[in-house]
């Protein structure tokens, strides 16, 4: 299994909602991340975890909370969101090798939309 | 990481070989060349890399000038497939897990 899943596919929600998005591989990769893309531009590092241990936060704002339950789930916890923050959302995976040489691997996103 | 310069965007022919540069003028000796591209909609998916021999798998072929400033991504046989926007990622290896991506290049196959 070379995949990595997420969902949902696609989420509407409102400024005052709480909402998640979820990540899963079973490729055994010890490093997660989450990006955000906007329409037509690259996607950019939010958060890495490595050994399910947050290691790398691109000073996200708060209202963005992951979680990374074991080494296969990777979660995005969304509260109080702006509609600026409508994006694309891709989880990764990859390998922690001694060489740091590790292929990431995407899942398909999550499009998410704030009204 | 350092930075990367690609062209916005280039047109390919069907059948031919797509040639993609990139300029990584100040690229230092622990870095590596990383190429991924993104077909519309979906997740990024990895191409090649490589240091500074050039490389060659079953998706694409990197070529890296010998001062490390800049190489070229070849895709042999383009395929309307191939249509998507590539990016040049320079990257330090160990120890580092984070993908900087740059603006890319949108290659568009022509039929």
């Amino acid at each position: 299994d070379t995949e990595v899943t997420q969902t949902p596919k696609h989420l509407v929600m409102g400024m005052t909602n709480k909402k998640s998005l979820k990540c899963e591989q079973h490729m055994g990769h010890r490093a997660m991340y989450w990006y955000k893309q906007k329409a037509k531009k690259p996607p950019e590092l939010m958060f890495v975890y490595s050994y399910e241990k947050l290691s790398i936060n691109e000073s996200v704002p708060s209202r963005f909370s992951p979680e990374c339950p074991n080494s296969s789930l990777l979660n995005l916890h969304l509260h109080a969101l702006q509609p600026e923050d409508s994006a694309l959302y891709l989880c990764a995976s990859s390998q922690l090798l001694a060489g740091g040489l590790n292929e990431q691997f995407f899942g398909p996103g999550t499009r998410l939309t704030v009204l | 990481d350092a930075k990367t310069t690609q062209p916005p965007s280039m047109d390919c022919a069907e059948g031919r070989a797509a040639n993609l540069p990139c300029n990584h003028s100040t690229i230092s000796g622990n870095e590596y060349v990383y190429w991924y591209r993104q077909i519309h909609s979906q997740g990024p998916q990895y191409i090649i890399h490589g240091l500074k021999n050039n490389e060659t798998n079953e998706m694409a072929s990197l070529i890296i000038t010998e001062d490390r400033k800049s190489s070229t991504l070849i895709l042999p046989h383009a395929t309307l497939r191939d249509t998507a926007v590539y990016y040049c990622i320079v990257r330090a290896g160990i120890g580092n897990e984070k993908l900087t991506f740059g603006t890319g290049t949108r290659l568009t196959i022509i039929p």
